[in-house]
């Protein structure tokens, strides 16, 4: 079935680093822009960034840019995001997410979250 | 920072209807459809409304979403115990060069 599975959430120092993975089933992986979404504990939902299907356009929300980098490797049907300079702010579930333009552009379906915890 | 404005909580009885806010700006909401998501306690949120009024496919017609200019809004007919959870609206933003954006979030109890 259609899925999307993270990993490689744990807890780091503030200022460390940490790469996220994403591993996409189910479908032609390469067909979909995809992005990266989190959730702090108890907050709403905070859009990270965003790749699109051939890897040639990334973009970044203000609050990750300069520290986050989101790649992806279709042959390998995943997507990455590795994560610098870490801050306590940076805590929450991190979620990967398929865009889908036949839907104007929605979040169509969503792995399960990767917890990062950020604290010394 | 959410740039979409919800109300922070609704509720009703099973049967009523509820109905949920999203007020945006002409960057977001007044330029690009709205896509709403329900996320279940302790579970990834799930696209549940998307192109403003559309459904995917195994989304109960209870759900209905319509925008005016630069708000919209989410309406459950016939609430039922299981649509308690969180519900975002959210947008692309195109004074943000390729940002999306959330809504501050809404908690549906049912009573």
């Amino acid at each position: 079935q259609v899925q999307l599975v993270e990993s490689g959430g744990g807890l780091v120092k503030p200022g460390g680093s940490l790469r996220l993975s994403c591993a996409a089933s189910g479908f032609t992986f390469s067909d979909y822009y995809m992005s990266w979404i989190r959730q702090a504990p108890g907050k709403g939902l905070e859009w990270v960034s965003y790749i699109s299907s051939s890897g040639s356009t990334i973009y970044y929300a203000d609050s990750v840019k300069g520290r986050f980098t989101i790649s992806r490797d279709n042959a390998k049907n995943s997507l990455y995001l590795q994560m610098n300079s870490l801050r306590a702010e940076d805590t929450a579930v991190y979620y990967c997410a398929r865009g889908v333009a036949a839907a104007d552009d929605a979040f169509d379906i969503w792995g399960q979250g990767t917890m990062v915890t950020v604290s010394s | 920072q959410s740039v979409l404005t919800q109300p922070p909580s609704a509720s009703g009885t099973p049967g009523q209807r509820v109905t949920i806010s999203c007020s945006g700006s002409s960057s977001n909401i007044g330029s690009n459809t709205v896509n709403w998501y329900q996320q279940l306690p302790g579970t990834a949120p799930k696209l549940l409304i998307y192109s403003n009024n559309q459904r995917p496919s195994g989304v109960p017609d209870r759900f209905s979403g319509s925008k005016s200019g630069t708000s919209a809004s989410l309406a459950i007919s016939g609430l039922q115990s299981e649509d308690e959870a969180d519900y975002y609206c959210a947008a692309w933003d195109d004074s943000l060069n390729g940002h999306y954006v959330f809504g501050t979030g809404t908690k549906v109890t049912v009573l």
